[in-house]
């Protein structure tokens, strides 16, 4: 069946440094693909998506490109700041059948930063 | 506008009780999903519902029922809770067609003894 798989974590960094979370999935068809963010206490809330190969996902600093030939999703961002902590879920959205629209999450990466 | 919400926030049960969760949005979404999240499992999907009066399976159902019998709510039901239910539950709603964002609510803390 589908599923997504993400690095572990957690992962620390220093402020300012570079991010990159490694995101790769398994599906039938075209999904799309997408960051969600939780902060701490909260709920999930949509990072950024991108819906076909190449398509560039991009929010707040953080990017992610579609690629279909090594059917990967990776987050990054150029320089991480203390209030990016956070636990970051790479998920994907079936295209078909009766689960469409239904998300499919990897197990999360918590990120904390340090000043 | 609310978005998504949920009651209660925190809720600890004994082994056997019963319990009903609440998910409202305000967005005029059709669809309607109920998440659990484990540490270290991500979430995974329990039930959700394309439009009042609908539901269906998800991943997770065991343990759980659920009714969507007005558009705006979702309820979750545990019938006799077990400590294997001990989980954060979230709810979640979007638009119908296509494959868009799902807005999330603050979610439920259940503690099952």
């Amino acid at each position: 069946g589908d599923s997504v798989t993400q690095m572990e974590g957690p992962v620390t960094l220093s402020e300012e440094a570079f991010l990159t979370i490694n995101c790769t999935y398994t599906a039938t068809g075209y999904p799309s693909l997408f960051w969600y963010v939780q902060y701490p206490g909260e709920g999930l809330q949509l990072l950024l998506k991108a819906t076909k190969a190449d398509d560039k996902g991009s929010n707040k600093g953080f990017e992610a490109t579609y690629r279909k030939e090594t059917t990967s999703f990776h987050l990054e961002k150029g320089s991480v700041q203390v209030s990016d902590s956070a636990v970051y879920f790479c998920a994907l959205s079936t295209n078909y059948g009766g689960s469409q629209g239904n998300l499919i999450f990897g197990k999360g990466t918590k990120l904390s930063v340090k000043p | 506008n609310a978005g998504v919400t949920q009651t209660p926030k925190f809720r600890v049960l004994k082994t056997g009780q019963s319990m009903t969760l609440l998910c409202a949005q305000d967005m005029n979404h059709e669809y309607m999903y109920w998440y659990r999240q484990d540490p270290g499992m991500g979430l995974r999907l329990i039930h959700y519902s394309v439009g009042e009066g609908t539901t269906a399976k998800g991943e997770v159902p065991d343990g759980y029922n659920v009714s969507r019998l007005k558009k705006q709510n979702f309820l979750l039901g545990l019938e006799s809770a077990a400590p294997s239910q001990t989980s954060v539950y979230f709810c979640a709603s979007r638009v119908s067609g296509g494959m868009g964002e799902q807005f999330f609510g603050p979610g439920t803390r259940l503690t099952v003894l």
